[in-house]
This record gives structure tokens, C-alpha cells and sequence, in this order.
């Protein structure tokens, strides 16, 4: 069956420091992988998605970037925080079975402060 | 793009009572209709979808009708309970990749004992 791990679940991170937010997914080949950012009580914005290794497509232009090293591996990365990236973060993935379908993980709490 | 609004942003009903919560969309070509819940603190989970060539579905308390004409969609949930409790999304989507999955706002629905 198919898995997907996000990790670290919370983080407290002061203003200007780096981000290293990782994701796998197992049980699949070649997925499509996404990161979606969720504000505290907001709805779901798409921030990256890949088609395959080392393909990256951004949706929303920010302090942030992504990168998939491995065909089963997501990282979303920042080289220096700002408060405003404080959020909920999501890894998510769609495989060539579950077409349209999307999975989420289970999330990382981001604080900045 | 793709537009989907969802109302309403809150819901509170008493226990055994149906909620219904409402969706439309902007873009006729958008084929497949995923509603997703979410507990406090985790990532969404898929409850039930439907797709653009039925008009209903339903798995034991809850169900999906889409109206492709109007393109407006809904989800029923029927015999509430507390765990039902949590945040809903509907979402549209007519692809995946760029054509991933457009988010409505969310509708947070409180069970009353």
C-alpha cells in the first residue's frame, strides 16, 4: 500500500534561520508531489509540484523553494524565514493509478518567531 | 483557472441533524469533485469524490450530488455524530500537475452533543 511521511510535525524557527521540510512517499513510482501551505483557519494554497526528478513548478512567488533529489523524495527549503512563512505545510501526492486524486501527509507546523 | 467557492464557512448542527454544505465551480471543463476532512492538527483525508459523469454518490452517512449544468456540488451528511466534527473541503480539479486540485475555503462543521 501506499505511504506518505512528512516530517519534522512541528518546528519553532526564529526569523532569518533556514527550513528544511521533508517528504517521502512509498508503495509508488514516479508520483506527482506537491506542497500546499494552510494559514491558521484558512483553505489550502499550492505552493510547489513536481512531475518527476528534478522537475519543480512554483505557483506562488515567496521565500520559499522546493527540490525532489529522489523520485519518491519532496524537500521544501528556505534560506532565511520570515514571520509571514509561519503556517501549516503540506506534502501531498497523486500516482498514475489515482489519477486526480490527491493524499495528503500528515503535516508540519511551522512557527517563526 | 479554476474558481470554487464553499459555503457555509461554519456549520453547527445538534447530533442525529443532517449538514449540508455547498460548492460551485468556474471551469466547465473540470471533471472530478473530492471532498476532503480535516482534523485538528492533521492533513486532510479523502472522504468520498465523484466524478463528472454521475450525479450522486453516497457511502453510508454521507453523500455527493453534482449539478454539471449549474456546476455546483454538495456534500450531505446524514445522522450526525461529534467525530464528525472537523473542517471539510470540497475541491475541483481537471487534471493533475498543473492542473491539480483547486481548494475551496473550508466549511468547519461542530457536532453538538
Amino acid at each position: 500500500s501506499q505511504t506518505i511521511h512528512q516530517w519534522p510535525a512541528t518546528l519553532v524557527q526564529p526569523v532569518g534561520s533556514p527550513l528544511s521540510l521533508e517528504c517521502t512517499v512509498e508503495g509508488t513510482s514516479n508520483p506527482n508531489l506537491y506542497w500546499y501551505r494552510q494559514a491558521a483557519g484558512r483553505g489550502l494554497q499550492l505552493l510547489f509540484y513536481s512531475v518527476g526528478i528534478g522537475q519543480i513548478s512554483s505557483e506562488v512567488p515567496q521565500n520559499l523553494s522546493a527540490s525532489r533529489p529522489q523520485d519518491r523524495q519532496f524537500i521544501l527549503s528556505s534560506k532565511k524565514l520570515l514571520l509571514s512563512d509561519s503556517g501549516f505545510y503540506l506534502c501531498a501526492y497523486t500516482t498514475g493509478a489515482s489519477g486526480n486524486t490527491i493524499y495528503f501527509g500528515e503535516g508540519s507546523w511551522l512557527t517563526v518567531v | 483557472g479554476e474558481n470554487v467557492e464553499q459555503h457555509p464557512s461554519t456549520l453547527s448542527v445538534q447530533e442525529g441533524d443532517s449538514a449540508v454544505i455547498k460548492c460551485t465551480y468556474s471551469d466547465s471543463a473540470s471533471n472530478y469533485f473530492p471532498w476532503y476532512k480535516q482534523e485538528l492538527g492533521k492533513g486532510p483525508q479523502l472522504i468520498i469524490d465523484i466524478r463528472s459523469n454521475v450525479g450522486e454518490k453516497k457511502d453510508q452517512r454521507i453523500a455527493v450530488t453534482l449539478n454539471k449544468t449549474a456546476k455546483h456540488f454538495s456534500l450531505h451528511i446524514t445522522e450526525t455524530q461529534p467525530e464528525d466534527s472537523a473542517v471539510y473541503f470540497c475541491a475541483a480539479s481537471k487534471g493533475t500537475g498543473r492542473r491539480a486540485l483547486t481548494f475551496g475555503s473550508g466549511t468547519r462543521l461542530q457536532v453538538q452533543p
